[in-house]
């Protein structure tokens, strides 16, 4: 049984480039999540999604960020006009309903130079 | 503000040695996680312990749950150097998300 796939494990991106980092939630798992964290500190929530559906993106910055999880393949957090700031470990976890025990990926180390 | 705040931010422990880590948090609770991650890895789930449990046991771990004080420890006993890792507690308050807390790094020197 695969765990939760992210990919790129590290991405590098210039100020203002576009990054796409990729989630393919357990063998399963609807239930998608998105976190944030920045050295030394906690996972921050960004976005919570169900296939097709966006359910809450309280979390998320109101401009440069998307995300979206298609009836087809992998969940997609999308970055646009990448800043300095944006540089940090980007985790998606799967479950298999709202919230209950959350299974992590690797994450995927986004630097911003 | 965070919801989950980890005490104490960083523990340093000889192996063998028990470490315990205490969570606190803000608002009402459906259950409480505990997380392991090593450096430059995801996070790996250790236990869950729901509002209505007060104790849960898993191999070497031992987690209480007092939501009176809106409080939880993490007892890992018996420690080995491979142990050695940052510990998150998370919340899950019926939103739609876990809230972690900063964290508690352990390190358990052989």
């Amino acid at each position: 049984n695969a765990g939760v796939m992210q990919n790129p494990r590290h991405l590098v991106r210039r100020r203002g480039q576009e990054a796409r980092l990729r989630c393919s939630p357990m063998k399963g798992h609807s239930h998608v999540y998105w976190y944030r964290q920045l050295p030394e500190e906690g996972l921050k929530f960004m976005v919570y999604l169900q296939k097709e559906n966006i359910i809450d993106e309280s979390g998320m910055p109101k401009e440069r960020f998307s995300a979206e999880f298609p009836k087809e393949g992998p969940s997609i957090l999308r970055i646009q006009q990448v800043v300095r700031g944006d540089s940090a470990a980007y985790f998606c976890a799967s479950s298999h309903g709202p919230v209950k025990e959350q299974y992590f990926g690797p994450g995927t180390r986004l630097t911003v130079t | 503000s965070q919801q989950g705040e980890e005490d104490p931010q960083a523990l340093s422990i000889q192996e063998g040695e028990n470490a315990t880590m205490n969570c606190s948090y803000k608002t009402s609770i459906n259950n409480l996680q505990w997380y392991r991650q090593n450096s430059g890895r995801g996070l790996v789930h250790l236990i869950l312990i729901r509002s209505n449990e007060r104790e849960k046991h898993s191999g070497r771990l031992r987690v209480t749950l007092d939501t009176s004080k809106k409080s939880s420890s993490l007892l890992i006993t018996a420690s080995r150097a491979a142990d050695t890792a940052s510990y998150f507690c998370a919340t899950d308050n019926a939103g739609n998300m876990l809230t972690f807390g900063g964290g508690t790094r352990l390190m358990v020197k052989p």
